[in-house]
């Protein structure tokens, strides 16, 4: 089944201890990216990535990293998590290329708590 | 810069009325693309549209239709005959080239219909 995969799908976690978001996709899909959505503000990307080894920040990078090292992979990682980072993440995957634009498959979420 | 707005927090309809959700959007980009996602109580964001800057037919599919107006840079969302399980939040979302396929979203409208 094709699907975007993430987890955990839930997380309570302290400030400052580092953790990582994991994000799969089995599509082969080019195009990976990370959102968080909160109250009011609908879904803000944070990063995304084109292909293998190229990733470009979106709206609210700050505080997050990414990698992508292979294709069907895209980690989030957060350092050094403080309690504004509580949040639904979402990683989505599209299979577009620079001359198109295909809509993006979406995970399940993953609500972050940061104590 | 990029910009999608969604002036209505909430509907709340009665089933069997039509509503639209309206979406407005800002790019400096003349090749964009705008989208419209719908998030279920489950949580899940579910593609519905997806409609490239070139092409202004209205699309209908089944009770969903779509009006693309690019004079008044409007892409807004109708359901004709609402059911109970159209309640969800709606997201309309802009892409374009230019920003690298950087996505924005809008603040999503929370439809809810009563039976």
């Amino acid at each position: 089944e094709a699907q975007v995969t993430q987890n955990p799908r839930y997380l309570i976690t302290v400030t400052g201890k580092k953790l990582t978001v994991t994000c799969s996709q089995n599509m082969n899909h080019e195009y990976m990216s990370w959102y968080r959505q909160d109250p009011g503000l609908g879904l803000r990307q944070i990063y995304y990535s084109m292909n293998v080894e190229v990733t470009d920040k979106g709206d609210v990078p700050e505080g997050y990293k990414v990698s992508r090292k292979e294709k069907r992979n895209f980690p989030l990682i957060l350092e050094s998590p403080s309690p504004n980072q509580t949040s639904l993440y979402f990683c989505a995957s599209s299979p577009q290329g620079y001359n198109s634009n295909q809509p993006q498959h979406f995970g399940d979420g993953t609500r972050l708590s940061i104590l | 810069a990029q910009k999608v707005t969604q002036a209505q927090t909430e509907i709340s309809v009665v089933e069997k009325e039509d509503v639209t959700l309206d979406c407005v959007y800002e790019t400096r980009d003349t090749t964009y693309y705008l989208f419209w996602y719908k998030q279920p109580p489950s949580g899940e964001l579910v593609f519905l549209i997806r409609r490239n800057s070139f092409d202004e037919q209205n699309e209908i599919s089944g009770r969903y239709s779509w009006n693309f107006q690019k004079s008044t840079s409007s892409f807004n969302f109708t359901i004709t005959a609402s059911q109970v399980v159209d309640s969800a939040v709606y997201f309309c979302a802009l892409s374009e080239p230019l920003g690298g396929f950087k996505t924005i979203f809008g603040a999503g409208t929370r439809l809810f219909v009563k039976a």
